[in-house]
Parts: C-alpha cells; structure tokens; sequence
C-alpha cells in the first residue's frame, strides 16, 4: 500500500463547477499537507498549505484536513479553464528535533481539465 | 523575492554518457535544497536533499550523486547514464527554519536518454 494515495483521474469539468479533489494516507504522523499545482511541462507551485486538521480558504481555493480519517481534500469554486492542471498532495512528518528539511510524501497528481 | 533556477531545460543523451543538472537559487541564504524525480504519470520521487554546503543525504540507491559546492548551488550528477534514468528532474528549496516545510520547485528539466 503506497502511503499516499491519489485518484489519477482525469477529472474533467465545465467551467464554474466546484471541483473536490482527494488524498487519502496511511501514516498517521503526517502533519503538514500541501497541494501544488503543475501545468503540462512545468515544476509544481504550491498553492495551500495547513497545519494538522481543519480548513484553510484562500481565494478560490480551500483546503481540508481530517486526520482522524487520514483524508485530505482541494476544493475550487467557479473553476476556470486556467485551472486545468494536474494536482498534487504532499505531506510531511514533523522530523526529530522539530528540524526543518521534512521530506515531503507526494501523492500520484489528479489531471483536471476545465473546459469553457 | 526568491528565484530558483534550473538548466538546461531539456536534454537528450546517449545511453553511458556523462550527465550534470545544475540548479540555483537567489535571495535567500543557507536553504535546503532537493532533488527530486518526476516519471511520466507519477508523483515526484526525493532522490537528494541537502542541508548545507557539503551535506549530501540519498534517498534512494542509484545510479546518481548530487553536489553542494556553494550556498546556494545544487548538482545532479551521473558517470554513465541508464535508460531507466529518463524523467523530469526538479530541484526545490526551503527555508532552514525549524517547522517549516514548504518546498518551492524549479522549471525542471527533462531528460531523455536514448
């Protein structure tokens, strides 16, 4: 079982739609998640990033936590067809020492096309 | 603001061939740096992290080695490359700050090797 799973997809929406995409893990010390974005031939930009469970909105965009379900969710509202990208879920553990270079656990990326 | 940058953007190479990436990155003092591997439909692989200037830490065994000769300067390096080696390569960087774990990543580079 991979530790960080993520429906592949492709996702595909109209434009305006609310978009929900998913992560679910397996190892329970995760406690930092992220989401980045990554267009076609590009290095992935991190959009959101939250500390152990709850909520965070910025802009278009919010993010999930639920880590008594080991469950992590990207919602966007009123998608546009500048949203399509492939999405990516990452974590972190919090390292011995409360140190600094957390090595990141990335899930597979979900391709979402938003068509006009 | 903080730029990192990577080349060359994509290359080809024949397989046994010598291979160096180079990465850097400015406006920022002693940050992490990473490299990391992305195979088509898949999600990034940590091949090297470093936490200073001569710090180099594997994640996984292969057929590469990584670099740190200055502050802000990471290389990926092979002898003799393998088919198996083809991707697109990314560095990243993070701040040096105990809690902080946000990774921000390069333009990559793609690799081929033929």
């Amino acid at each position: 079982q991979k530790e960080v799973e993520q429906d592949p997809g492709p996702l595909s929406v109209p434009e305006g739609a609310i978009v929900s995409l998913n992560c679910t893990y397996s190892n329970s010390a995760f406690q930092y998640f992220m989401w980045y974005r990554q267009y076609s031939r590009k290095g992935p930009e991190l959009l959101m990033y939250t500390y152990s469970s709850g909520n965070k909105e910025d802009g278009r965009f919010t993010a999930q936590v639920d880590k008594s379900s080991k469950y992590i969710s990207l919602f966007i509202r009123d998608s546009q067809p500048s949203d399509s990208a492939t999405y990516l879920c990452a974590m972190s553990e919090v390292t011995a020492g409360g140190t600094s270079y957390g090595k990141l656990t990335f899930g597979q990326g979900t391709i979402l096309t938003v068509h006009p | 603001s903080q730029t990192i940058h990577q080349w060359p953007a994509t290359l080809v190479q024949p397989v046994g061939s010598p291979l160096s990436l180079e990465c850097t990155v400015e406006g920022t003092s002693n940050p992490n740096l990473y490299w990391y591997r992305q195979a088509a439909g898949r999600g990034l692989q940590l091949l090297f992290y470093s936490v200073g200037i001569g710090q180099i830490s594997s994640e996984v065994p292969q057929n590469l080695s990584a670099s740190r000769p200055q502050d802000r300067q990471f290389i990926l390096s092979s002898k003799k490359l393998l088919l198996s080696d083809s991707g697109f390569y990314l560095c990243a960087w993070s701040v040096s700050i105990a809690g902080t774990y946000e990774q921000y990543f390069g333009p990559g580079t793609r690799l081929t090797v033929t």
